[in-house]
């Protein structure tokens, strides 16, 4: 089984700084992929990014990028240029390379405040 | 298009009762999946269906069950309704059930058990 730990209840930011969020997962597979979801007030799940495991490089969207440290099983967001709208809690979440189905494993989420 | 749409949005209801939750896909998406996010935590994976078949299930108990119709939507029951089991419930849609296939979530159903 995976788990997925996000060990940032809360954090704040400062409009237009930037913030990370840090994100462990623990996994005996080998393929798989790695998201960060947005959750505003309206509590739509919103994706915000993907990582392939299998990929070295790490993935950016934007102002949003993570640091992807397979051996570490670390994957964390950086958020740059920080706008009030990225209020939201953000959830860090796990699937498996998996074509019978594609379920995430999410972690307990972080909420991030960006303060004007 | 219209995206991943839940109803009710709000539910209110008595311990020992039964509640039956509906979604409806993004059109052409033939996977249905179902999540439990209690306040404060993360969504937990309860059900995927693809072309009404169960593909997956979580480890929640036998009082919870679900199906797909053959227009690809879905319910979520629930029976003899615990306090434990109020909480946000998340539908979320995808065109095939592959690793490369995106989940796209609804709004949510916030049930309350009394």
């Amino acid at each position: 089984a995976q788990t997925v730990t996000q060990s940032q209840p809360e954090m704040s930011v400062q409009e237009a700084e930037t913030v990370t969020l840090s994100c462990t997962y623990d996994t005996s597979e080998n393929n798989y992929y790695l998201f960060w979801y947005k959750q505003p007030p309206s509590r739509q799940m919103i994706l915000v990014i993907r990582q392939e495991a299998y990929k070295q490089q790490n993935a950016t969207e934007n102002r949003f990028s993570v640091n992807f440290q397979k051996a570490a099983k670390s994957f964390s967001l950086k958020i740059s240029d920080s706008q009030l709208g990225d209020t939201a809690m953000y959830f860090c979440a796990f699937m498996k390379h998996n074509n019978a189905g594609n379920m995430l494993t999410f972690g307990g989420g972080t909420r991030l405040m960006v303060k004007p | 298009d219209a995206g991943v749409t839940q109803s009710p949005t709000h539910l209110i209801k008595t311990r020992g009762q039964q509640v039956t939750l509906r979604c409806s896909p993004i059109s052409g998406h033939k996977s249905v999946s179902w999540y439990q996010q209690v306040l404060g935590q993360g969504p937990q994976f309860i059900f995927q269906y693809y072309e009404k078949e169960e593909r997956g299930r979580g480890n929640f108990p036998d009082r919870f069950s679900a199906r797909q119709f053959p227009n690809y939507s879905s319910e979520l029951n629930v029976n003899a309704l615990l306090l434990g089991d109020s909480a946000l419930y998340l539908c979320a849609s995808s065109f095939v059930v592959s690793y490369n296939s995106p989940l796209h979530f609804g709004n949510g159903t916030r049930l309350t058990v009394t």
